[in-house]
């Protein structure tokens, strides 16, 4: 069974302090890693996504990719109370010559004010 | 407010109804899919359609009928459906093979009640 793991949380930071989410992988095949934020009732709105070992920093968010250690995290900086929603991981492989992505369970942020 | 437009954004229907639910895009993706999302759950992929032809099938039951009229629509038809079908049901739609990284981008969804 492939999955995509995420610790459900909810993770409570403080306003202005960095939340870090993590997300783990068990497809080695896997090639592209996706970060979606999806607020109550909402549909899922991309963040960033990464395919390359290593760091990608966009504004207030860094992606983190570990393919070794089949590991993805997302740092938001300077987190905000309009941060707070669930952060869903999403991975895409080839499987039977076809592209599927398979989410996480997706983490609950909360940003105390 | 997204590029990849779903209507109804809601519906509420009886078992014994039949439904479309529609989806478009002018981006120009050849790639377009249909999931479903329960409340607190991540959305499970039902179809995916790559280059206007059904690509992948993920066991959904016979009551869910996907169809690709063109590159820019997808539609999902819906016959004697089940409450337990209540959700929200959303599409997407990416760049597809041979660029594995392209993301997916969403609509807004329809949300589904059965009665």
């Amino acid at each position: 069974q492939k999955e995509v793991e995420q610790n459900s949380g909810p993770l409570s930071v403080p306003e202005g302090a960095i939340a870090s989410l993590n997300c783990t992988y068990s497809d080695r095949g896997s090639q592209s890693f996706f970060w979606y934020r999806q607020y109550s009732g909402k549909s899922p709105e991309l963040i960033m996504f990464i395919y390359s070992n290593g760091d990608k920093e966009d504004g207030r968010f860094t992606a983190q990719l570990n393919k070794a250690s089949q590991y993805v995290s997302l740092l938001i900086r300077d987190s905000q109370p309009s941060d707070s929603a669930t952060y869903l991981c999403a991975v895409k492989a080839e499987s039977g010559g076809y592209q599927k992505v398979t989410f996480g369970t997706g983490t609950k942020l909360q940003v105390i004010p | 407010d997204t590029e990849v437009t779903q209507t109804p954004k809601h519906l509420v229907m009886g078992m014994t109804n039949k439904k479309s639910l529609k989806c478009e895009q002018h981006m120009g993706h050849r790639a377009m899919y249909w999931y479903k999302q329960k409340a607190k759950k991540p959305p499970e992929l039902m179809f995916v359609y790559s280059y206007e032809k059904l690509s992948i099938n993920e066991s959904v039951p016979s009551r869910f009928s996907p169809e690709c009229p063109n590159s820019s629509l997808l539609n999902l038809h819906l016959h004697a459906l089940q409450p337990e079908d209540s959700a929200l049901y959303l599409c997407a739609s990416s760049q597809d093979h041979p660029n594995l990284n392209q993301p997916q981008h969403f609509g807004d969804g329809t949300r589904l009640s059965i009665l």
